[in-house]
């Protein structure tokens, strides 16, 4: 199995600007996790689907954060417009969710945003 | 709410000999689940080892064993015969199996640091 894969690796983007980072879970899994890591908050969860539905976005910074899953192999998260304080690495994980399952994390997206 | 504290910021183990990181966590919930992942300098976060709350027998996966105290909520991971390559970020997590979904909580993280 390829893993989960999330491209791309690494973003630089300027304030204002547009991003979208991509993830590809693995084929079977059910729930598909974004998660940001930055040295102050550490490994926080943004959103979660189960079965391509959101089930908790109480994470997600605010509105100009938003995250689909329009079918079980394709998930993306948007910033619009980006902000410095967005520069962190976002990872996407998956699993089979019956709570006991652990969860496989992709190599995750550095974003810079200048 | 639930809660992971990593106590350790920093360890330093010499190699071949083992290595306990501590964990402890806080959760109103009856059914949870513990998870170790391992973070490299080079960035992924690869899994180790899991405990549900009700496994009875301390969970073990290769040189890697978790000694869970539920009464005192602890899930400590024990590393044995270190490696130069086992120096990484480790985070211990949990999940509630019911009430909390899917959402992993993780602590700080311990950073491990192997002599030769």
């Amino acid at each position: 199995d390829a893993g989960v894969i999330q491209s791309p690796r690494h973003e630089v983007t300027e304030m204002g600007q547009e991003v979208t980072l991509r993830c590809k879970p693995i084929s079977g899994h059910n729930s598909l996790f974004w998660y940001r890591q930055t040295m102050m908050r550490g490994l926080e969860l943004l959103i979660y689907f189960n079965n391509n539905v959101p089930i908790d976005d109480s994470g997600m910074p605010e509105d100009r954060f938003s995250a689909k899953m329009p079918n079980a192999s394709f998930s993306t998260l948007k910033i619009q417009p980006s902000e410095p304080r967005d520069s962190a690495v976002y990872f996407c994980a998956s699993s089979l969710d019956r709570g006991i399952d652990e969860q496989y994390f992709g190599p995750g997206t550095r974003l810079t945003v200048t | 709410a639930q809660k992971i504290t990593q106590t350790q910021p920093g360890m330093f183990v010499q190699e071949k000999e083992a290595v306990t990181l501590d964990c402890t966590y806080d959760t109103s919930d009856q059914s949870y689940g513990l998870f170790w992942y391992k973070q490299p300098s080079s960035g992924e976060m690869i899994f180790l080892i899991y405990q549900g709350s009700y496994d009875e027998q301390n969970a073990t996966e290769g040189r890697y064993s978790l000694n869970f105290q539920k009464a005192r909520k602890s899930a400590n991971l024990v590393i044995s015969a270190s490696q130069l390559g086992d120096s990484a970020m480790y985070f211990c997590a949990m999940r509630g199996i019911y009430n909390q979904g899917g959402k992993l909580i993780f602590g700080q993280g311990t950073e491990l640091s192997v002599k030769p």
